[in-house]
């Protein structure tokens, strides 16, 4: 089956690092994606991870490892205007679909 | 990028209506793609929509309720046929395009409330 898991909610303050974690299975893999979604909004394209490893943009990075179906999105200095969901996504090897895992809503506090 | 418009932004529907939904992006694209979103859940494709064929639909969905029109490469249609208050969601239109990191990735349009009442 395909499934992916991340946590529903988080919390943290402002000028903090979080953690959001994204584990996966699927039956082919072809790449990781980190999207954000503000409330009421479409979700945009912040990541993506294909090999094992950090990435880094800025405040944000992903890591990937596939051996054991596992990612995560590491926000540092964190801004109130970072609250929002993020969808962890995964590509099938050889199609064009994309799987969503529910999110994870990040309420940064001052 | 590409940039993706969808009319109408929310509608309040009566249940047994159809409504249809429309997506316009600001470059020929050669498939795009039509999710749902419920309320606290992940984002689940219906279908895609390919110019100048069937659209191809998931599991769980079907054409006689979710018909797709794709009249040429930069419009598609889906309406949503004989609502019932399940239908309640965001509908999302898609389309692929570069990330600007060697990769493509999926673009959204800003969605779709529907409300059946």
């Amino acid at each position: 089956g395909q499934n992916i898991d991340q946590p529903t909610e988080m919390t943290a303050t402002e000028g903090a690092i979080v953690q959001i974690n994204c584990t996966y299975q699927t039956s082919g893999f072809n790449g990781l994606f980190w999207y954000q979604q503000h409330a009421g909004e479409a979700p945009t394209f912040l990541s993506y991870n294909v090999l094992d490893g950090l990435e880094e943009k800025g405040r944000f990075s992903s890591f990937l490892s596939r051996s054991k179906g596992y990612s995560y999105l590491l926000l540092k200095e964190l801004q109130m205007k970072d609250s929002a969901s993020y969808l962890c996504a995964v590509k099938n090897s050889g199609t064009y679909k994309y799987i969503f895992g529910t999110g994870t809503r990040l309420k940064v506090l001052a | 990028s590409a940039v993706i418009s969808q009319k109408p932004s929310r509608d309040i529907c009566q249940r047994g209506t159809s409504l249809t939904i429309q997506c316009q992006v600001d470059s020929q694209v050669t498939m795009m793609f039509w999710y749902r979103q419920q309320p606290g859940q992940s984002l689940t494709l219906i279908a895609t929509a390919n110019q100048g064929s069937e659209a191809t639909y998931e599991s769980g969905f079907v054409i006689d309720k979710f018909p797709i029109s794709r009249p040429n490469l930069t419009f598609s249609t889906l309406t949503v046929s004989n609502m019932s208050p399940e239908d309640s969601s965001i509908y999302l239109c898609s389309v692929g395009g570069s990330s600007g990191t060697g990769t493509e990735t999926q673009y959204f349009g800003p969605g779709t409330r529907l409300l059946v009442l």
